[in-house]
């Protein structure tokens, strides 16, 4: 099983570009998350999908939009780049929906916006 | 609103030495407590977990945590560092019946010989 995997590893965009992050699980999760991580910040919630066919606000969804395309599949599109998203994604997915539950963590996305 | 702090950015020990790592949270209730360990590079990966019972919790890689009602602690420790254990590692505290976990902001472990 390759767990959680994400496309594509870097990317460097310019302000007001658009793009899209892909991520897939194959360990038949039915929720499904996306993170940003910056420096002193840990890790921010920007939305999460707690099973197929939804999708809810985190902590930081400002200038982002997420696609649960199946239960394998969890994209998060940025329309119009800007440097504040530059910063490292991270893709997770859990069994169950409860906090209690055990995330697992794609390798990240590494995304410069000049 | 639950948070977690942890005070310590960056953590050198020698290798052999032992180790623990600071975590405080708030939260009104017992929380569900974690470690996480991201080694450079790469996703964050589970070390350990807390939800009730013994609040002595034993993980992977050799690594122990204390759950500590009264000082609203979960820290860290491990006897003997090894190289391999530099990474970033991060407390994260949840709720039970709710999809929100809030990650610290994480300490750096340097391992030196």
């Amino acid at each position: 099983n390759a767990g959680v995997t994400q496309t594509p590893k870097f990317q460097v965009l310019k302000t007001g570009q658009s793009m899209t992050l892909q991520c897939a699980q194959d360990m038949n999760h039915n929720s499904m998350y996306w993170y940003r991580q910056d420096p002193g910040m840990g890790l921010r919630l920007i939305y999460y999908s707690a099973s197929e066919g939804t999708t809810d606000k985190g902590e930081v969804p400002n200038g982002y939009n997420v696609s649960r395309l199946n239960k394998r599949e969890f994209s998060l599109r940025l329309e119009s780049a800007a440097p504040s998203q530059t910063s490292v994604y991270f893709c997770a997915s859990s069994q169950g929906r409860g906090g209690q539950e055990t995330q697992y963590f794609g390798p990240g996305t590494r995304l410069l916006v000049l | 609103a639950q948070s977690v702090t942890q005070p310590d950015i960056h953590i050198t020990v020698s290798e052999g030495a032992s180790l623990e790592l600071r975590c405080n949270y708030s939260y009104g209730a017992t929380p569900y407590l974690f470690w996480y360990v991201q080694s450079p590079g790469q996703g964050l990966q589970l070390l350990l977990k807390y939800f009730s019972g013994d609040t002595l919790v034993q993980g992977i890689k050799g690594f122990e945590a204390e759950f500590k009602r009264s000082q609203s602690s979960f820290n860290l420790r491990k006897p003997s560092v090894h190289w391999s254990d530099a990474a970033e590692y991060f407390c994260a505290v949840a709720e039970g019946g709710y999809q929100k976990v809030t990650f610290g902001t994480g300490t750096k472990l340097q391992v030196i010989p």
